[in-house]
């Protein structure tokens, strides 16, 4: 299964754009990369996800490197409310499981 | 239902007591996902279910935890014996295999 790496803290001023990386450079070519957050005592909520085009959604935009190697969630627009931990996983798929395996993510503050 | 309901939503236990964690995901849903996380830890999976069968045990940590779905829809995680090393948080989710699993709010267990 691949691995992600991601820097475990980040921080952005509210109002600006919140840029988190990840690296998956063992990525296998049928193997998606989703984004998901946690906000303190509560489950991951799913952001967004894809495969190797670019994806915009309502919450965010989810860029993914030509070679797959790595990918950048964007939040437009950071609010206080977008504090939490960000996870970048890539689903794996071990006989007909499609099990999500979370790493460390990437602690987020956004400062007034 | 609208989310992926589970209860009870906090449970405290004495040392050596079975617990039984209910999850209700969501309809229609037909792949299920028991993960855990401890204090201050990242999310670690247990089981997967689709439809009523469990394809992928490998995460429950022993013999004292089972998990069963009934009629493809809610699923019990059950726990003998308990012991202090169980308290976590216990997750379920729930999705279509077409996108983004839905997380419910977990249940908080303690072992006292």
């Amino acid at each position: 299964d691949a691995k992600t790496t991601q820097p475990p803290s980040m921080d952005c001023a509210e109002g600006r754009a919140a840029n988190l990386p990840c690296n998956h450079s063992t990525i296998s070519g049928n193997e998606y990369v989703y984004w998901y957050r946690q906000i303190h005592s509560q489950g991951p909520q799913y952001i967004i996800h894809g495969l190797k085009n670019n994806e915009t959604n309502e919450m965010a935009s989810l860029i993914i490197t030509e070679d797959r190697k790595s990918s950048t969630l964007i939040l437009p627009h950071a609010t206080l409310r977008d504090t939490a931990v960000y996870y970048c996983i890539v689903r794996a798929r071990m006989d007909s499981s499609y099990k999500l395996i979370f790493g460390s993510g990437t602690r987020l503050l956004v400062r007034p | 239902g609208a989310g992926v309901s589970q209860s009870p939503s906090n449970k405290v236990t004495e040392k050596g007591k079975d617990v039984e964690l209910r999850c209700d995901p969501i309809s229609g849903h037909t792949a299920l996902y028991w993960y855990r996380q401890s204090l201050g830890q990242g999310l670690e999976f247990l089981i997967y279910f689709q439809g009523n069968s469990a394809p992928d045990k490998s995460g429950l940590p022993s013999d004292r935890f089972s998990a069963e779905r009934t009629g493809g829809s809610v699923s019990t995680l059950t726990i003998q014996r308990t012991q202090q090393e169980d308290s976590a948080v216990y997750l379920c989710a729930s999705t279509a295999l077409a996108g983004g699993y839905t997380f419910g709010s977990g249940t908080r267990l303690t072992v006292v």
